[in-house]
C-alpha cells in the first residue's frame, strides 16, 4: 500500500535559520507528491507539489524535489520566518490505486515548526 | 470566495452521545471527503462524497459511522454512541472534481468525555 513517513517534531529554529523537514515515501508506479501547512487554527493549505521524477516544487521560499531514487520529497527553506511557525504535511495522491480510488491523499504525521525570533 | 467550512470546530460529547459533523464545501465544488487525524497520527481517509451519493465509505469504521451530503445544505459526518477512541480532529475537503485539488477546512476537534 501507499504510505508515508516524514520526521517528527517538534522542530525549533531561529528566525533565518535553514530548514529542512524529511519526507520519505512507499507507493507503486508514480504518485504525486503535495507539502501542506497547517497555520494554527486555520485549515491544511497546499504549499506545494510535485507530478514526477525530478520535478521541484517551490512556493513562498519552500522548495521540495521530487527524487524516485531515493523515494523522497523533502521540504526547505533557507531561511525561516517567525510566521512560517504551523505544521507542515508530507502527502501523496496515488494515481494508480487500485479500484480507481485516485482521489485518496496519504498523509504523513505532520511535523510542528517553532520559529522563535 | 469562502473556503470550506467546517462547525462546530469544537465538540465535547460525552460517551454514548451522537456527534454531528457539518462541512460546507466551496462554492462549485460538488466532491466532498472527510479525514480523521487520529492523536500522534496523520490524516486519514474516511469517505468520499458527491451530491446525493457515496462514492467510496472504505475508510470509515463499520458501525456507528454515517456521512452524507444532500442536495441542499452541507455533508454531515455523524458518529452515534461515541466512545473515548472517536477523539480526534475531523477535516472535510472539497474539490471540483474527483481528482482535482483538494480544499480543506479548519476541522472539528471532537473530544469524548
Amino acid at each position: 500500500g501507499n504510505s508515508v513517513t516524514q520526521m517528527e517534531g517538534p522542530v525549533t529554529l531561529s528566525e533565518e535559520a535553514f530548514l529542512t523537514i524529511n519526507c520519505t515515501y512507499t507507493a507503486t508506479g508514480y504518485p504525486s507528491l503535495f507539502w501542506y501547512v497547517q497555520y494554527p487554527g486555520e485549515g491544511l493549505q497546499l504549499l506545494l507539489k510535485a507530478t514526477k521524477a525530478d520535478d521541484k516544487g517551490s512556493n513562498k521560499g519552500f522548495e521540495a524535489t521530487y527524487r524516485k531514487e531515493t523515494t523522497s520529497f523533502h521540504l526547505e527553506k533557507g531561511s525561516v520566518q517567525v510566521s512560517d511557525s504551523a505544521v507542515y504535511f508530507c502527502a501523496l495522491r496515488n494515481l494508480l490505486n487500485s479500484g480507481g480510488s485516485n482521489y485518496k491523499l496519504t498523509f504523513g504525521k505532520g511535523t510542528l515548526l517553532t520559529v522563535n525570533p | 470566495n469562502a473556503g470550506v467550512m467546517q462547525n462546530p470546530r469544537h465538540l465535547v460529547r460525552r460517551r454514548g452521545q451522537e456527534a454531528r459533523l457539518r462541512c460546507s464545501p466551496m462554492k462549485g465544488h460538488s466532491h466532498v471527503y472527510w479525514y480523521r487525524q487520529l492523536p500522534e497520527e496523520g490524516l486519514k481517509f474516511m469517505v468520499y462524497l458527491q451530491k446525493e451519493n457515496i462514492i467510496d465509505e472504505s475508510g470509515m469504521p463499520k458501525e456507528r459511522f454515517s456521512a452524507e451530503f444532500p442536495k441542499e445544505g452541507p455533508s454531515i459526518l455523524r458518529i452515534q454512541q461515541v466512545v473515548r477512541g472517536d477523539s480526534a480532529a475531523y477535516f472535510c475537503a472539497s474539490s471540483p472534481a474527483r481528482v482535482g485539488e483538494q480544499y480543506f477546512g479548519p476541522g472539528t476537534r471532537l473530544t469524548v468525555t
